[in-house]
């Protein structure tokens, strides 16, 4: 089983629209979540850190659930500009900043 | 100013050649990454060197020697390159530990490495 295992997609979805995405990961000791944005061959990007509370970023809103291991991002009103491979990423925490990647998930926004 | 920097950009060779990928960051960080992302996308840590010493060895084939000549330097060898080799190499770097710790790591562009 991957550690951090994610839907790879793609999901195709008209601009405007509302999509989320969900991930899960193996590891109960991980301590630090993450959301990561990869367009086509770029480098990956922070997004935006998950909290336990939940977090907002303008169109963004990130989820953790700790009991089910369970992460998820959820994007409104869709904007061409946010097609790109939407990356979970988990931190143990102990291991020297080690970073575990999803697969990603790839979006593709419509006119 | 680009924060973190990766030379070459595209690096194509022949197996059994061996080669280097160097990179640099300016953002004053104490930690450096390499990770590879191979054709199915997964991005895979490598190693880890903060302020000079190892702290992550993946399994990685020992053809792989990095060297962190400063903090602000990570360099990674390859011997006897194999096609299996071939993937999108990428250095990143962060604050690990004091005051100032960020957890974000930044990315430099990436290498693609192409064996032949």
């Amino acid at each position: 089983r991957k550690e951090v295992e994610q839907d790879p997609g793609p999901f195709n979805v008209p601009e405007g629209a509302t999509v989320a995405f969900n991930c899960t990961y193996s590891n109960s000791a991980s301590q630090s979540f993450f959301w990561y944005r990869q367009d086509c061959r770029k480098e990956p990007k922070l997004l935006m850190s998950v909290y336990s509370s939940g977090n907002e970023d303008g169109r963004f809103t990130a989820q953790l659930n700790r009991a089910s291991q369970y992460i998820s991002l959820l994007i409104r009103d869709s904007k061409l500009s946010d097609s790109a491979t939407y990356l979970c990423v988990v931190n143990k925490g102990n291991q020297g900043g080690k970073l575990i990647f999803g697969q990603g998930t790839e979006l593709s926004v419509k006119p | 100013d680009t924060a973190v920097s990766q030379t070459p950009k595209y690096l194509v060779t022949q197996m059994g050649n061996d080669k280097s990928i160097k990179c640099e960051q300016n953002l004053g960080h104490d930690t450096m990454y390499w990770y590879k992302q191979d054709s199915k996308k997964f991005l895979k840590i490598m190693f880890s060197y903060n302020n000079k010493e190892l702290i992550i060895n993946e399994t990685v084939p020992n053809r792989f020697s990095p060297k962190s000549p400063d903090k602000a330097h990570l360099n990674l060898h390859i011997n006897s390159l194999e096609l299996g080799d071939s993937a999108v190499y990428f250095c990143a770097s962060s604050q690990l530990y004091g005051r100032s710790q960020v957890h974000e790591q930044f990315f430099g562009p990436g290498t693609r490495l192409t064996v032949l």
